[in-house]
């Protein structure tokens, strides 16, 4: 899994309330990302960030927000206003969006609302 | 808009024996192809990519891979399995620099290799 971690690996949360997801890479990336993953789905993107103070929305962003304050750091809030948010949430970094580089992954968060 | 097919959710094969997963791709330029395993529970990790050159690219754990413009297809490939390969299989594409597509990763819906003793 590299240098990105993500905690906590299960998150138990009731419905209606927010929660925060942390995703640090200590890679030294410029972007940075936050997948869905969902049985038989394959990963969906939410929202990618290339630098400092900027991102911007992936496939299924609505419900979700993220902040980029820091080159180290991307962390994802589930809203309560995401209908399904019972997933695996991955975290993955690289050099740099938009060229040939692959994307590293961290080993992901299992978030449980009830 | 880009996107990656695994046409297989499942594959078997025995242990010792050769495996291919396949994966084809829809570009509209040239594709930077990626696949990427994941064992339960984990993230995933970046096995082999191409880019540009030479159509067999080698990767990790003795994996390789074969890209085919042709037929659009870039399927995954070891000469002899092992039980630890028993995983979950990702095949991802991004448009190149000469298309219009975007620059995300657009990832295929998996496919689980088990690898029978």
């Amino acid at each position: 899994d590299g240098g990105i971690t993500q905690s906590p690996k299960y998150l138990f949360r009731k419905e209606g309330q927010n929660v925060t997801l942390s995703c640090e890479q200590n890679l030294n990336h410029d972007a940075m990302y936050w997948y869905r993953q969902d049985p038989g789905q394959g990963l969906r993107l939410i929202y990618y960030s290339q630098i400092v103070n900027d991102f911007q929305k992936g496939d299924i962003a609505e419900g979700y927000s993220v902040s980029r304050e820091k080159k180290e750091s991307f962390p994802l809030t589930v809203t309560s206003a995401q209908k399904n948010p019972t997933a695996f949430y991955l975290c993955a970094s690289s050099y740099l969006a938009g060229v040939s580089n692959e994307q590293y992954f961290g080993p992901g968060t299992r978030l449980t609302v009830t | 808009a880009q996107s990656v097919a695994q046409p297989e959710d499942q594959v078997n094969v025995a242990e010792g024996n050769p495996l291919t997963v396949k994966c084809t791709y829809s570009v509209s330029g040239n594709p930077y192809l990626f696949w990427y395993v994941q064992y339960p529970n984990r993230g995933l990790q970046f096995l082999l990519k191409y880019i540009t050159g030479d159509n067999l690219v080698k990767g990790s754990y003795g994996f390789e891979a074969e890209f085919n413009k042709s037929q659009t297809s870039f399927h995954l490939k070891k000469p002899s399995a092992l039980v630890s390969d028993s995983a979950l299989y990702f095949c991802a594409v991004r448009d190149g620099p000469t298309g219009a597509g975007s620059y995300q990763l657009t990832f295929g819906k998996g496919t689980k290799l088990s690898v029978i003793p």
